[in-house]
């Protein structure tokens, strides 16, 4: 596609299901960022995608957290027991070259109830 | 903690007057990025600018780095309601990941 494409765009799930948010990054770009942006909030870091290896994954704020990247293509964001503090916009970005311009996608706005 | 800080959190100008936006970070970097954000959602990239430079423009926008003072600024001149938004710096350490700051969010009065 011609950019980021993440999806669902909007997300409602009760507290303690798990949630799968999706990221389909520009073609060709290997690096693949996860973000998470509470209202009002800058930017949190959450991973980091070189390819299909995670090197950073200082930012997954705990084991509930959790991402794949397959064919060095789509990624996936598993949360598993959400809990209300979940709630928030979570935005994936993707870059030809780890430090170059980072594209980002649209979000996924998460609402645990 | 390698976050960029914008300073102010909130600016509101008229239409047509100059908007200026500091960023502050506290370690090394190996360029600097900033980016606006409309009503929430994506991000788009305005200007990166390398450690090795001192200024960029790019338009309307003007982007100083001064690595002695570990600080930046976006300059927007001419401001226009259109450019109502919040604006984040994002800094990169070590080539595998930006950290934002909470971001200005400028509002430009017509």
């Amino acid at each position: 596609g011609a950019g980021v494409s993440q999806s669902p765009s909007n997300k409602v799930t009760e507290k303690g299901k798990d949630v799968e948010l999706r990221c389909d990054p520009i073609s060709g770009h290997t690096a693949l960022y996860w973000y998470r942006q509470s209202l009002g909030q800058g930017l949190e870091f959450l991973i980091y995608f070189q390819g299909n290896s995670a090197p950073d994954k200082s930012g997954l704020p705990s084991d509930r957290f959790s991402a794949e990247r397959t064919g060095g293509s789509v990624s996936t964001l598993t949360i598993q027991r959400t809990q209300q503090e979940d709630s928030a916009v979570y935005l994936c970005a993707s870059s030809p070259r780890p430090g170059a311009e980072a594209f980002f996608g649209q979000g996924t706005r998460l609402t645990v109830v | 903690s390698q976050q960029g800080e914008e300073d102010p959190q909130a600016l509101s100008i008229q239409e047509g007057e100059n908007a200026t936006m500091n960023c502050s970070y506290k370690t090394s970097i190996n360029n600097l990025q900033w980016y606006r954000q409309n009503s929430g959602r994506g991000l788009v990239h305005l200007i990166l600018i390398r450690s090795n430079e001192r200024e960029k423009h790019s338009g309307r926008l003007r982007v100083t780095l001064d690595t002695s003072k570990k600080s930046s600024s976006l300059l927007i001149t001419a401001s226009r309601a259109a450019d109502t938004a919040s604006y984040f710096c994002a800094t990169d350490a070590n080539f595998n990941k930006f950290y934002f700051g909470s971001g200005t969010k400028l509002n430009v009065k017509p």
